[in-house]
């Protein structure tokens, strides 16, 4: 079974401050890894993933992540948020299937940018 | 190119009343899902479909039917709404292959019922 958990529910910091929104995963195999986002009142989009080679993933809009085997995690980190970096953040755990994957969500992390 | 479509956008219904949730993808992808959203709890799987011709039950499937009527299309049925399943709907597709396991989402669908 996977699991995926957010350590922080609401993460508010000051524009152009560095962010760090924690991911800390369970999974008996290896494992795909995604962070989502999701802007008010719309789907998700993708930010980043991570399947193998390198452990610091870069991903759209300036974010990166890394995957820490050891410690099962895949924290997202930007060096220098913008007010329209406010969404709510997800990472998932991805399970392969026949055919396609199966995705597990973490509860989220909101991220609010304040001026 | 469309991505993935959903309609309607939302929804009201009384409790007791049915109604289809439709989705549409046009990226060829072989795998189609249907989670929903509520407060704190992220995205959850009610069902998908791995392949044309086949559905499975995920996390949350009670008070929920689907069908996968084609490769493009997968609705979602409630066949007597509850409380409870006033959420945000969301559909997805994707393929292990060229699109490395990513899931693409539509827009969602807010249901409220009453």
């Amino acid at each position: 079974a996977q699991s995926v958990t957010q350590l922080d529910s609401q993460v508010p910091v000051f524009e152009e401050a560095p962010v760090e929104l924690r991911c800390n995963y369970s999974s008996s195999v290896s494992v795909y890894l995604f962070w989502y986002v999701q802007y008010p009142n719309q789907g998700l989009q993708l930010l980043l993933k991570y399947l193998s080679g390198s452990t610091l993933v870069k991903g759209i809009n300036g974010f990166e992540a890394e995957f820490n085997k050891s410690q099962t995690s895949f924290h997202l980190r930007k060096p220098s948020v913008h007010i329209s970096d406010t969404a709510e953040y997800f990472c998932a755990v991805s399970r392969l299937l026949t055919s396609g994957s199966r995705l597990t969500f973490g509860e989220g992390t909101q991220l609010t940018v304040n001026p | 190119n469309a991505g993935v479509t959903q309609t309607p956008k939302f929804q009201v219904l009384k409790t007791g009343q049915s109604m289809t949730l439709q989705c549409a993808q046009d990226m060829n992808h072989n795998s189609m899902y249907w989670y929903r959203q509520d407060p704190g709890m992220g995205l959850r799987l009610i069902y998908y479909s791995a392949s044309e011709g086949t559905t499975d039950k995920g996390e949350v499937p009670n008070g929920y039917n689907v069908s996968r009527l084609n490769k493009r299309e997968f609705s979602l049925r409630l066949e007597s709404a509850a409380p409870s399943q006033t959420s945000v709907y969301f559909c997805a597709s994707g393929d292990r292959g060229t699109s490395s396991y990513e899931q693409y989402f539509g827009p969602g669908t807010r249901l409220t019922v009453t």
